[in-house]
């Protein structure tokens, strides 16, 4: 059955302090990983694709890489307003639209 | 372009109404997809629709639901009759092609007593 796992459920960091957050996934065939974030009471907004391993792309202070396992969300120096739920995704095979979702995690930055 | 438009925001209705989601997806978009989120499964894919055709209504949970895509800029989401369980976020999305990134509206909070 495919999957996602977002890791760890929550995260708590201080201003500055950097992490990464970690999304694996056990479908085989990839055709698509995404990142969004997820404010309260909003719906989830795009933030990053990534289509084959070894890819990276970046924005702000947020970088995403992609293995044939998993991904991460790399934090750098965050600030409060980087505190939302971050939410990983994958277009399993055969495609057609489809986007399994991970549960996401709760990042609370306090300044 | 304004985004996926969801209306309403918020709705209450009593166990046994009918309840009618609308959405607007982005121009050109030829994907649509209604999800539902709860705290307890996170985000579920209820079903989807390619150029107004229904393709996979696996995620549907009951004959209660059903979804309709009458042309390229509107559809709904329709419960009858509704439920105490049937109580969360629904959202719904659009993407311009299959495997790219889907847009997300607002979301309806649907709360059911």
């Amino acid at each position: 059955e495919d999957q996602v796992t977002q890791s760890p459920e929550a995260l708590r960091l201080q201003e500055g302090e950097s992490s990464s957050l970690n999304c694996s996934y056990t479908v085989s065939g990839l055709r698509g990983l995404f990142w969004y974030r997820q404010d309260p009471g909003k719906g989830p907004e795009f933030l990053f694709t990534l289509y084959s391993a070894g890819e990276e792309k970046e924005k702000e202070r947020l970088k995403a890489t992609l293995t044939k396992k998993e991904s991460f969300l790399h934090i750098t120096a965050p600030k409060p307003e980087d505190s939302a739920t971050y939410l990983c995704a994958v277009h399993p095979p055969p495609g057609g639209g489809k986007l399994i979702f991970g549960q996401g995690t709760t990042l609370q930055v306090k300044p | 372009d304004a985004g996926v438009i969801q209306s309403p925001r918020h709705e209450v209705t009593e166990m046994g109404q009918e309840v009618t989601l609308r959405c607007k997806p982005i121009s050109g978009h030829d994907y649509l997809f209604w999800y539902r989120q709860t705290m307890m499964r996170g985000l579920e894919l209820l079903i989807y629709f390619n150029n107004n055709v229904p393709i996979d209504d696996s995620g549907m949970p009951e004959d209660r639901f059903s979804a309709k895509m009458p042309n390229a800029s509107f559809s709904t989401l329709k419960i009858q009759p509704s439920e105490p369980r049937d109580s969360a976020v629904y959202f719904c999305a659009s993407s311009l092609w299959m495997n790219t990134e889907a847009f997300f509206g607002q979301g309806t909070r649907l709360t059911v007593v």
